[in-house]
């Protein structure tokens, strides 16, 4: 079992539609991360979160918002979206270095994402 | 940079037989390599890693990696493979420890047939 929860499994939406993809971990890790996955190819790093901070913004397009309220939530704010942007959403934690991080992920179940 | 690339779009084995699914992998400096599976429908699971000693690590669901510096490989095994064994692996290396920047392979489709 996942200790990294996503909500909701399932989303579809209109392009014009405004939408957001929640993301939650109690392990205590402060690093977050959002990734985006096509079918049957590597996951593709979209943000990362280092102790509620952006660090790592690998040229997402601004109609994805990403946002970290705490140390254990970690949003994806959906506005416009375009029908290739239709995708698996994967978050996932990390300790920090500071913390003994071996640097492996966990990952949630991923967030499935269809624009029509 | 670094980057891992695993050659094979697809492995098929007989349940029972051994599997391996390879992966070479390039990076300036020393190497922290991981393995990851994918079953369907599903987030990805961390299988084991390599960051510094023994050479030979072994993982979940009785799965082992062999890192070999000199042919820059981290190739993933099982002595039995089981029908539940067919998913999706992903070899990973990150140039530093702790780095927040993976890469990724291409991914392996395994296909264990009954």
């Amino acid at each position: 079992d996942t200790e990294v929860t996503q909500t909701p499994k399932h989303l579809v939406m209109g392009m014009t539609n405004k939408k957001s993809l929640k993301c939650e971990q109690h392990m205590g890790h402060r690093a977050m991360y959002w990734y985006k996955q096509k079918a049957k190819k590597p996951p593709e790093l979209m943000f990362v979160y280092s102790y509620e901070k952006l660090s790592i913004n690998e040229s997402v397009p601004s109609r994805f918002s990403p946002e970290c309220p705490n140390s254990s939530l970690l949003n994806l704010h959906l506005h416009a979206l375009q029908p290739e942007d239709s995708a698996l959403y994967l978050c996932a934690s990390s300790a920090s270095p500071q913390r003994g991080n071996t640097g492996e992920l966990f990952f949630g179940e991923g967030s499935r994402l269809t624009v029509l | 940079a670094q980057s891992v690339a695993q050659p094979e779009d697809q492995v098929n084995v007989a349940e029972g037989n051994p599997l391996t699914v390879k992966c070479t992998y390039s990076v300036s400096g020393n190497p922290y390599l991981f393995w990851y599976v994918q079953y369907p429908n599903r987030g990805l699971q961390f299988l084991l890693k390599y960051i510094t000693g023994d050479n030979l690590v072994k993982g979940s669901y009785g799965f082992e990696a062999e890192f070999n510096k000199s042919q820059t490989s981290f190739h993933l095994k099982k002595p039995s493979a089981l029908v539940s064994d067919s998913a999706l692996y992903f070899c990973a290396v990150s140039r530093f420890y702790g780095n927040n920047r993976l890469a990724f392979g291409k991914g392996n489709q395994v296909v264990v047939i009954p």
